[in-house]
C-alpha cells in the first residue's frame, strides 16, 4: 500500500475535463511540494506539474494542479486521447527521508 | 539537450549482483542530484536512491537498504548503483532521472532516461 493514494483509475470523454486525486499525510504533502509525472504506454515518465501547480515549458495548460492540506489534485480539462496514461503523484516524506509515489492512476478517454 | 541512458542491465540469479550506470550529457552533471527509480513489470514507480551533488548525501528505499550503494563521478559525467544480494523483487525497469536541485531531498524530477532492464531469476 503507497503513501500516497491514488485512484488506479479515472475516465472520460474527449472534451471532459477528470480530475485525479492524490491522498497523504502530514510529513509528506502537508509540508512538500507535490509533483505529478505522466507516463505514456511503453515510454518513461515524464515531468507534468510541479510544485504542487507548476508546468513546464511544452506542457499544455490544460494540466493543472492544486494542493490542499494533505491532498493534492491534477486537472485535466478538453480531453484528449494522447492524455490516455498513467499518472503518479510524489512527495518527499520527512519522517521516512524518501520519496515516494503514489500508486499510479491510469487514465483512459473513452 | 539533456540526455540519460543507462546500462547495465541483465539477467542474473538471486543472490547475485549487477551493476547499473547512467551516462548523461547536456548539463552541468556535477551541479545537480541524481536519483534511480524502478518500476517492476505491470506496476507502479518506486523510488530507490538518491544522491546529492558531490555525493556528500545519500539515501536508499527501505526495500533496498544495506543491498544497494549509488555513487557518481562528476568527472565521468556518471551515475552508478550497485546491487547486491538481488532477490526476485528486484526485477523492474531501472531509470535513472535528474533533480532540478543539488540534494536529494524533494521529488522534482525534470529529466529520465528509457530505463536498463533488471531480472532476478534462476
Amino acid at each position: 500500500q503507497s503513501l500516497l493514494t491514488q485512484p488506479p483509475s479515472a475516465s472520460g470523454t474527449p472534451g471532459q475535463r477528470v480530475t485525479i486525486s492524490c491522498s497523504g499525510g502530514s510529513s509528506n504533502i502537508g509540508i512538500n511540494p507535490v509533483n505529478w509525472y505522466q507516463q505514456l504506454p511503453g515510454t518513461a515518465p515524464t515531468l507534468l506539474i510541479y510544485t504542487n501547480d507548476r508546468r513546464p515549458s511544452g506542457v499544455p495548460d490544460r494540466f493543472s494542479g492544486s494542493k490542499s492540506g494533505t491532498s493534492a489534485s491534477l486537472a485535466i480539462s478538453g480531453l484528449q486521447s494522447e492524455d490516455e496514461a498513467d499518472y503518479y503523484c510524489a512527495a518527499w516524506d520527512d519522517s521516512l527521508n524518501g520519496v515516494f509515489f503514489g500508486g499510479g492512476t491510469k487514465l483512459t478517454v473513452l | 539537450e539533456v540526455r540519460l541512458v543507462e546500462s547495465g542491465g541483465g539477467v542474473v540469479q538471486p543472490g547475485g549482483s549487477l551493476r547499473l550506470s547512467c551516462a548523461v550529457s547536456g548539463f552541468s552533471f556535477d551541479n545537480f542530484a541524481m536519483h534511480w527509480v524502478r518500476q517492476a513489470p505491470g506496476k507502479g514507480l518506486e523510488w530507490v536512491s538518491g544522491i546529492s551533488w558531490s555525493s556528500g548525501r545519500v539515501g536508499y528505499g527501505d526495500a533496498v537498504k544495506g543491498r544497494f550503494t549509488i555513487s557518481r563521478d562528476n568527472a565521468q559525467n556518471s551515475l552508478f548503483l550497485q546491487m547486491n544480494s538481488l532477490r526476485a523483487e528486484d526485477t523492474a525497469l531501472y531509470y535513472c532521472a535528474k533533480d532540478i536541485s543539488g540534494t536529494y531531498v524533494g521529488s522534482h524530477l525534470d529529466s529520465w532516461g528509457q530505463g536498463t532492464l533488471v531480472t532476478v531469476s534462476s
